[in-house]
Parts: C-alpha cells; structure tokens; sequence
C-alpha cells in the first residue's frame, strides 16, 4: 500500500520554542492530507485538513496560528507548533489521500513533549 | 456534530476466545472503517466497509456496516497474543479519504 512517513518520531522541546513535524508521502502524490492529534488513552481528533496550494481547514478549537500547516508541494505537508507549552504534548498524526485507493494511509505518528 | 459511540472501553479476554466491539453514531455515515492501533504508532487499517448491510472478512477478522448507515461492528474470531491493541472505529466525513472521525477506542487485552 501507499506509504506516508512523519519525522521526526519523538521530539522533545523547551516551552516557548516551536517544533516543526514533517509528513511525506512517499510513493504517491497527495493533494490532501489530514493532521490529527490523540492525547494518552484518548481517541484521534482531527485538527485540520492540509490543501497543497492552499490554505490549511482547521476544526473547530484547533488555533490556526498556533498550528501552522503547510502543503507547499504535492508530497509534504508540515505542522509547526509555535510556542509550545507543556499542554500541547501529544502524538500527533497525518493521514492522506491518494485519490486513487479507497482508504487513508496513516504515518507513524510524532511523539511531541514539551517540557 | 456527529458523535461516534464504541464500545466496549476495554476487554480482558483469553487467548482463544472470540471478541466483539461495536460503534454507533448519531448520523448516517457513508463509510465505515475500523483500525488497529500499537502503542507509539499510526493505526493500521483492518477493514473497510462502503455499502450499508455490508459484511466483509479479512482473516480472523469480520465486520459489518449495519443497515441504517448508523453503526457497525468488528469481530475477532479465536484471539491470540498479538490481537493485542487498541482498536478504532471511524467514519468518513467527506469524499476524502484522509478525513475521519474515531470513535474512543476498544483496548484488547489478550492472556495466555
């Protein structure tokens, strides 16, 4: 199947900085791709809808200016978390959408802690 | 909003014995899908269902869209040690196939 890879995996960053997470898909173009975020023990929730060429559709409570998305080419769409705070730990996920296959493709997921 | 129901919350179950977890949601859904979730990684698609009464295996593995486009369910046929994880179910919330809503997770838990 389709393959999409985050990097990084796990990050670990002071509160206050901001921290970029890639997410690439390797073997096919996507015009769209979706970021979630899934607290421990909790279910995905989706923040946004990454458009290449376009601006990002944030869901409802997602702060776009807090998290940037990019989709500046058909096979990388990037989060950043601007000034980060302890409460936006989380595991962080994207998906996308080959328009071809019937189903998503996830990446592996971004460990973010903020400390 | 729609609001995706799954239950049970968690399962403590015998290798061997057969699991079953279910979804129910507020609104009609026109896909339903169910994943497989590891710690510290994506979810893994299992099953994907597209037509309402829909019933489809994949191994030890069956779901099925219920009738009403509301609910479906997965289950686990003769569980085994790896079966371990925590498992979503999710609808898709427009003609991207990206763009999901979870349900809250079943925690499998399989012993010897």
């Amino acid at each position: 199947g389709a393959v999409v890879s985050q990097h990084p995996s796990r990050v670990i960053c002071k509160s206050g900085t901001s921290v970029k997470i890639e997410c690439r898909s390797l073997d096919f173009q996507a015009t769209t791709m979706f970021w979630y975020r899934q607290f421990p023990k909790q279910s995905l929730m989706l923040m946004a809808t990454s458009n290449e060429g376009s601006k990002a559709t944030y869901e409802q409570g997602v702060e776009k200016d807090k998290f940037l998305i990019n989709h500046a080419s058909l096979t990388l769409s990037t989060l950043t978390v601007t000034s980060a705070h302890p409460e936006d730990s989380s595991f962080y996920i994207c998906s996308a959408d080959t328009k071809v296959n019937t189903e998503a493709f996830f990446g592996q997921g971004t460990r973010l802690t903020v400390v | 909003g729609q609001q995706l129901n799954q239950s049970p919350q968690s399962m403590f179950i015998q290798e061997g014995e057969d699991v079953s977890m279910n979804c129910t949601s507020s609104s009609i859904f026109n896909t339903w899908l169910w994943y497989k979730q590891d710690p510290g990684e994506g979810p893994v698609l299992l099953i994907a269902l597209y037509k309402a009464g829909e019933l489809t295996s994949n191994g030890r593995l069956t779901a099925q869209f219920g009738i009403t486009r509301k609910d479906s369910f997965l289950n686990i046929s003769a569980s085994i040690p790896s079966d371990v994880g925590i498992y979503f179910c999710a609808g898709q919330l427009s003609r991207s196939w990206g763009k999901l809503q979870f349900g809250a997770g079943t925690q499998v838990v399989v012993t010897p």
